[in-house]
C-alpha cells in the first residue's frame, strides 16, 4: 500500500460541476501540499497545508490530521483546470523529503 | 525569465550510453534536486544538494550521479543508460524546505532503447 493514496485516479466533469480529489496518507506528516501538473508538463503548486482550511480563489483545500486525509475542492470548474492534480506530503525538517502521490488527472469538458 | 531551466526536453539515448541532463536556476536557490516522474507512480526523488559542494543521495539514486560545482548548475548523469530510465525528469529548486517554495523544471522526457 503506497504511504499516499489519492482518489480518484481520472475524473471528468462537466463545466460548472463542483469538483473533490482525495488524498489519504499514512505516514506523520509536518505538512501536506497541493500541486497542479499542466498538460504540457509544468508543476505548480497550490497550497501548504499543516491544519484547518485554505482557499485561493475557486479553489479550496482542507486537511483533517487526526484521519491522516486532506480534500482539494474546485468550485464553478473550468475546462482550464484540466491538470493533474498531485498531493505531497512530509516536510521532516533537515531532510526536505516529501512523498508524492500519484496524482488525479480532472479533465472538465465545455 | 527567472527560474529553473532544463535541457534538453526530449532525448532517445540507446542502452548503454551516457548523457547528462542539464539543469540551471537563476534565483539564488541553495536547494536543487532531481525527481522522476513514471506512470502510475508519484515523483521520486534522484539525488539532492542544499548547497554547491553538497550532494547527497535521494530515494531512487542508482544508475544516476550528480556534482554541484556553483549555485546555478545541478547536472545530472547517467553514465551507462537502461531501459529502466526512460522517465520524465525534473528539476526543483527551493530556498526553502517547503513544496511550495519550490520551482520546477519543465522537465526532460528520456527513452533509452
Amino acid at each position: 500500500k503506497n504511504e499516499v493514496e489519492q482518489s480518484p485516479q481520472n475524473l471528468t466533469a462537466q463545466e460548472g460541476e463542483f469538483i473533490t480529489i482525495n488524498c489519504s496518507y499514512s505516514v506523520g506528516i509536518s505538512a501536506l501540499h497541493w500541486l497542479q501538473q499542466h498538460p504540457g508538463g509544468g508543476i505548480v503548486s497550490l497550497f501548504m497545508l499543516s491544519s484547518g482550511k485554505k482557499k485561493h480563489g475557486r479553489l479550496i483545500a482542507t486537511i483533517n490530521i487526526q484521519e491522516k486525509h486532506s480534500s482539494l475542492h474546485i468550485t464553478a470548474s473550468h475546462p482550464r483546470d484540466s491538470a493533474v492534480y498531485i498531493c505531497a506530503v512530509g516536510g521532516t525538517s533537515g531532510t526536505y523529503k516529501y512523498i508524492f502521490g500519484t496524482g488525479t488527472r480532472l479533465k472538465v469538458l465545455a | 525569465n527567472a527560474g529553473v531551466t532544463q535541457t534538453p526536453k526530449f532525448h532517445i539515448l540507446k542502452t548503454g550510453q551516457s548523457m547528462t541532463l542539464q539543469c540551471a536556476q537563476d534565483m539564488n536557490h541553495g536547494y536543487l534536486s532531481w525527481y522522476r516522474q513514471d506512470p502510475g507512480m508519484g515523483l521520486r526523488r534522484i539525488h539532492y544538494s542544499v548547497a554547491a559542494g553538497i550532494t547527497d543521495k535521494g530515494e531512487v539514486p542508482d544508475g544516476y550521479n550528480v556534482s554541484r560545482s556553483n549555485t546555478e548548475d545541478f547536472p545530472l548523469r547517467l553514465e551507462s543508460a537502461a531501459p529502466s530510465q526512460t522517465s520524465v525528469y525534473f528539476c526543483a529548486s527551493t530556498i526553502s524546505q517547503r513544496v511550495d517554495g519550490y520551482t520546477f523544471g519543465s522537465g526532460t522526457r528520456l527513452t533509452v532503447v
